[in-house]
């Protein structure tokens, strides 16, 4: 059974850091792209970044970029998601996600974690 | 950025309805989308994706049709368990969006 278990959110201070990580088990994490996705309170999903399988590919939304650093341990089967500069519009939900689901070209988000709350606040 | 945007963004519905939600894309996609359901306090679930693909374990009475910018899901038959909010999500290029959401209700 795939699980994919964030750790690692909690209230943070304007202009601070955090390190959210995703352990996965039951499937072979090093065969596949992985990603990261937040949910602001009351908003819909947005896709924040992902990593291909051996760390060499990595992409970005514009409003983390040289902020958030993803990251990945195929050892270890774990994910990482590093925070930093933190502002108040970052606070959401962060869910990792598999992105195993083959179609026409493209890999699609099938398994998600339960999720880490991240809250940015004075 | 590509914008997609979904309608109706709210539906009020009975058990046994066919239901449609539309997503239009700003530009085209080709087949690069998904349909996600989501029920409140959990992650979103994978029902449809490259457009038309149903996710294994999902029920047949979900479908999903559309290429270039219009897309639709399709539920034939309202089911108690399928109240919920769905999102589109497309794949064409970075960064990859969401639609806003359309929340089906029970009437």
């Amino acid at each position: 059974e795939v699980q994919l278990v964030e750790s690692g959110g909690g209230l943070v201070q304007p202009g601070g850091s955090l390190r959210l990580s995703c352990a996965a088990s039951g499937f072979t994490f090093r065969s596949y792209w992985m990603a990261w996705l937040r949910q602001a309170p009351g908003k819909g999903p947005e896709w924040v970044a992902n990593i291909k399988q051996e760390g060499d590919e990595r992409n970005y939304l514009d409003s983390v970029k040289g902020r958030f650093t993803v990251s990945r341990d195929n050892a270890k089967n774990s994910l990482y998601l590093q925070l930093n500069s933190l502002r108040v519009e970052d606070t959401a939900v962060y869910y990792c996600a598999t992105a195993g689901a083959w179609g026409g070209g493209r890999y699609y988000f099938d398994y998600w974690g339960q999720g880490a709350l991240v809250t940015v606040s004075s | 950025d590509i914008q997609l945007t979904q309608s109706p963004s709210f539906l009020s519905a009975s058990v046994g309805d066919r239901v449609t939600i539309t997503c239009r894309a700003s530009q085209g996609i080709s087949s690069y989308l998904a349909w996600y359901q989501q029920k409140s306090g959990k992650a979103p679930n994978l029902l449809i994706y490259a457009a038309s693909t149903l996710q294994s374990g999902v029920p047949s009475r979900f479908s999903g049709s559309g290429s270039g910018t219009e897309f639709t899901l399709t539920i034939s038959s309202l089911q108690p368990e399928d109240f919920a909010t769905y999102y589109c999500l497309h794949l064409n290029v970075y960064p990859l969006t969401f639609g806003g959401g359309t929340k089906v209700e029970i009437k």
